[in-house]
């Protein structure tokens, strides 16, 4: 079956300038998480999803980062005034309910601001 | 938040068993130990899950004593394509925390 996937698969964008980030998750899985990676680091949790509402968004860095799942099923990671320090791989995961569930992660989305 | 260590890097030759040992002295009750892997440029992927004792799947066994402080995962006759970063953690009520992980190079 289809597994989670990202889009895009990398975004190159300038200093300053707003991105959003998609991930659609395994149809039926009501939790959603999104993830930050930089290089030889692991993942960073960042915010997770029961259904349309954020469970948890205690890795959210500072108010520039956002993430919406309006109908509990696509979730978008929406960045304003990117900057330098933002470029990383973005990780989104899925599983059927709570956390304790196996998490299925897409492919990430890479995100370079020059 | 909860926190595991696990060595930075492992090496093993192809065929062998390879055991890497995670330590998490503060597990909560309420929390399972979970291994993932992470292939590079992929995101990581479920390899096993266990409370305690031990637990056997298609790829891979978890060894936990009856104390929870640690795990072992082990993975039999490793070949070149388990070469990856495996990553230790707790799933339960809190965020998943990924450390830097066990680095494992197969060699042939």
């Amino acid at each position: 079956g289809a597994g989670v996937s990202q889009t895009p698969s990398n975004k190159v964008t300038e200093k300053g300038k707003y991105v959003e980030l998609r991930c659609d998750p395994i149809s039926g899985h009501t939790a959603l998480y999104w993830y930050r990676q930089s290089l030889g680091q692991g993942p960073e949790f960042l915010i997770y999803f029961q259904g349309t509402g954020a469970a948890d968004d205690s890795g959210l860095p500072n108010d520039r980062f956002f993430a919406v799942r309006p109908e509990g099923s696509v979730s978008t990671l929406k960045i304003q005034r990117t900057e330098r320090g933002d470029s990383a791989m973005y990780l989104c995961a899925s599983s059927l309910n709570r956390q304790y569930n196996e998490q299925f992660f897409g492919p990430g989305t890479r995100l370079t601001v020059l | 938040l909860a926190k595991t260590t696990q060595p930075i890097s492992m090496d093993s030759y192809e065929g062998q068993e390879v055991n890497i040992t995670c330590s998490h002295n503060n597990i909560a009750t309420n929390d399972y130990i979970t291994w993932y892997q992470q292939f590079p440029s992929q995101g990581p992927r479920f390899i096993i899950q266990g409370y305690k004792t031990k637990v056997t799947n298609e790829v891979a066994s978890l060894f936990i004593p009856a104390d929870r402080k640690s795990s072992t995962l082990s993975l039999p006759r490793v070949s070149l394509s388990d070469t990856a970063v495996y990553y230790c953690l707790f799933s339960g009520n809190t965020p998943l925390v990924f450390g830097k992980g066990t680095r494992l190079s197969v060699i042939a």
